[in-house]
């Protein structure tokens, strides 16, 4: 099985800070790698597939990138709606694997 | 628009099965692999299974292999989720989730979720 970890766990940041998380995969999975938002109380929303594909009506300040092992999802400009939650998720192999995630907290 | 709405939730005795349902609409469901996908209070994103929109194809994750089974009748755009021989660690929110046309797909719309409980 593919494992997946995420750093940090969780971060504090300010409105308008750049923030970014890095995901490790055990394996390389070439691009196969979702990052989803989750907000509390609210249902996962994907941001990122691909590595790097932006979901359709998602802010441009989102980005990812990376392939093999080593990827990043970078906030450029972070705004109040964007504190929560963030996974990112292996899609190359079955089982299909989640990371355990990175609070984005205010400062 | 995607619209997916879980049921079948509820509180089970240890050892107790359950199954939950998936109605979705919206999109032509019967083109498209579907997965669950549950959460721990207050615990990250655990995948659980994913089925193809013919039902060739099926897998699951190691935590559930042998107790759950997944199914769906594309007759009637529902997905199930059979689960047997429940534990304490089985108790969270289970959602369903719409991927695309192949399993390396992303999850683009998830349900609303349905609580399991697994308690004496």
């Amino acid at each position: 099985d593919i494992q997946m970890t995420q750093s940090p766990s969780s971060l504090s940041a300010s409105v308008g800070d750049r923030v970014t998380i890095t995901c490790r995969a055990s394996r390389s999975i070439i691009t196969f790698l979702n990052w989803y938002q989750q907000k509390p109380g609210k249902v996962p929303k994907v941001l990122i597939y691909g590595a790097s594909n932006l979901q359709s009506g998602v802010p441009s300040r989102f980005s990812g990138s990376g392939s093999g092992t080593d990827f990043t999802l970078t906030i450029t400009s972070l705004q109040p709606e964007d504190f929560a939650t963030y996974y990112c998720q292996q899609s190359y192999s079955s089982p299909l694997t989640f990371a355990g995630g990175t609070k984005v907290e205010i400062k | 628009q995607v619209q997916l709405v879980e049921s079948g939730g509820g509180l089970v005795k240890p050892g107790g099965s359950l199954r939950l349902s998936c109605a979705a609409s919206g999109f032509t469901f019967s083109d498209y692999y579907m997965s669950w996908v549950r959460q721990a209070p207050g615990k990250g994103l655990e995948w659980l299974s994913y089925i193809s929109g013919t039902s060739i194809s099926t897998n699951y994750a190691d935590s559930v292999k042998g107790r759950f089974t997944i199914s769906r009748d594309n007759a009637k755009n529902s997905l199930y989720l059979q689960m047997n021989s429940l534990t304490a660690d089985d108790t969270a929110v289970y959602y369903c989730a719409k991927s695309g046309l192949d399993y390396s797909d992303s999850m683009d719309h998830w349900g609303q979720g349905t609580l399991v409980t697994v308690s004496s």
